[in-house]
């Protein structure tokens, strides 16, 4: 069976430092990769995807970055975290084919930058 | 691209009550449409989907929706609630002709069950 793993699940971070939240899928080839962030009190809000190895979309114009090394890795960053990039980060996967668009989504990562 | 509307951002619900959360859909030809919970501090889970066939979807922990597609919409109803039900919902929709992968998300649906 498939599963999606992200790390770290709690990071309190200073302004300025950077980023690094991992996210690896298991038991599938080829999947569709997706970081995602709820701000407080808000909805999901898609930052990066990506339907392949170093293929990677952005979908606003933001502070933060998004690799793909492996197939099913999804990677996370940032350079020099700003206060507003709090909230809650969400890695998830869809499948590659015959895509209806179903999500699996990750546990999650809290990020607090202070 | 799709856009989703729900329509409570808040439900506050006695134990043993009836709920159900309201979700409309900008108008396609076809839709795939979802319904996901997410517990505190949790990733989402899907709740149950509608991809084609019957109008009325059942899910897992009691709940079901019904897809109505002259009034775009894809409600979400449970006749009994528990405690445990208390959670945030989201609705979410995709469009298989458009073929971009991504789904379209609702603000998400604030479910308090009170004792």
């Amino acid at each position: 069976s498939q599963t999606i793993h992200q790390w770290p699940a709690t990071l309190v971070q200073p302004v300025g430092s950077p980023l690094s939240l991992e996210c690896t899928v298991e038991g599938t080839s080829n999947p569709n990769l997706y970081w995602y962030r709820q701000a407080a009190g808000r909805g999901l809000q898609l930052l990066f995807y990506s339907v392949g190895i170093g293929q990677i979309s952005s979908e606003v114009p933001q502070n933060l970055s998004a690799s793909r090394p492996q197939d099913r890795q999804f990677i996370l960053s940032s350079k020099k975290l700003l206060l507003s990039d709090s909230g809650f980060y969400l890695c998830a996967w869809s499948v590659g084919l015959a895509n209806t668009g179903e999500l699996f989504f990750g546990e999650g990562s809290r990020l607090t930058v202070l | 691209a799709q856009s989703v509307t729900q329509l409570d951002s808040q439900v506050p619900v006695f134990e043993e009550a009836p709920v159900e959360l309201r979700c409309n859909y900008s108008s396609s030809v076809s839709v795939y449409l979802f319904w996901y919970v997410q517990y505190p501090n949790q990733g989402l889970q899907l709740l149950l989907k509608y991809l084609s066939g019957s109008t009325l979807v059942k899910g897992i922990n009691g709940f079901e929706a019904e897809f109505n597609k002259s009034q775009t919409s894809f409600h979400l109803r449970k006749p009994s609630v528990h405690i445990s039900d208390t959670a945030e919902y989201f609705c979410a929709v995709s469009d298989p002709i458009s073929n971009d992968y991504k789904l379209s998300f609702g603000a998400g649906t604030t479910v308090t069950v009170r004792a």
